[in-house]
């Protein structure tokens, strides 16, 4: 059976600093990986995915994944936190393809940007 | 990608009421997903609904309590059944793309 667990239920960086949200998965099978971000009251939003070849991932609004299956982990980074980027963060995998079958959550992470 | 909308946004219902969320997509999908958001949690999911067969459930999740009903490739309900406060939660319906998910809004449903 896959899961994720993710570091830190809440994170608190400085406006400007480097983000890191870590993200460690359990797969039977090479897996699909994804970052979704989920800003209050709203719906989930992808930020960036892992499927197949390079193993640095960019995603939307400046962010970026690194997978790395000796370490089954897929860390998500931003060099510069922006206020705008305050939400909560899910890691996911699947072991069928994302659209396939059902993605298995993280608890997620809560982004804090302190100004 | 897809646009999904659902409907209600949101509701408060009275406990042993039932509640039907549907799920409407803008193109036509194979695969739809029911997912849970309990109050501070992260997502679960509830059961996969293919078109033209019965919806598959994940261990905890039950026909009887969630029945799901898929009539198209571009639609799908989900009913909340016997609702008690323990069911208070966000709904979300997804739908499979190519190597990823499209998740819809929401439902925000509040039981009293």
């Amino acid at each position: 059976a896959q899961s994720v667990t993710q570091l830190g239920s809440h994170v608190s960086v400085s406006e400007g600093a480097l983000v890191l949200l870590r993200c460690n998965y359990s797969s039977s099978v090479p897996p699909y990986l994804f970052w979704y971000v989920q800003y209050p009251n709203q719906g989930l939003q992808l930020l960036l995915k892992y499927t197949t070849g390079a193993t640095l991932v960019k995603g939307i609004n400046g962010f970026e994944a690194e997978f790395k299956k000796s370490e089954t982990s897929f860390h998500l980074t931003k060099p510069s936190a922006h206020m705008s980027d305050a939400a909560e963060y899910f890691c996911a995998v699947s072991e069928a393809g994302g659209g396939a079958d059902g993605l298995t959550f993280g608890k997620g992470t809560h982004l804090i940007i302190q100004p | 990608s897809a646009v999904i909308s659902q409907k209600p946004s949101r509701d408060i219902c009275q406990r042993g009421t039932s509640l039907t969320i549907q799920c409407q997509v803008d193109s036509q999908v194979t695969m739809m997903f029911w997912y849970r958001q309990q109050p501070g949690q992260s997502l679960t999911l509830i059961a996969t609904a293919n078109q033209g067969s019965e919806a598959t459930y994940e261990s905890g999740f039950v026909i009887d309590k969630f029945p799901i009903s898929r009539p198209n490739l571009t639609f799908s309900t989900l009913t909340v059944s016997n609702m008690s406060p323990e069911d208070s939660s966000i709904y979300l319906c997804s739908v499979g793309g190519m190597d990823e998910q499209y998740f819809g809004p929401g439902t925000r449903l509040t039981v009293t």
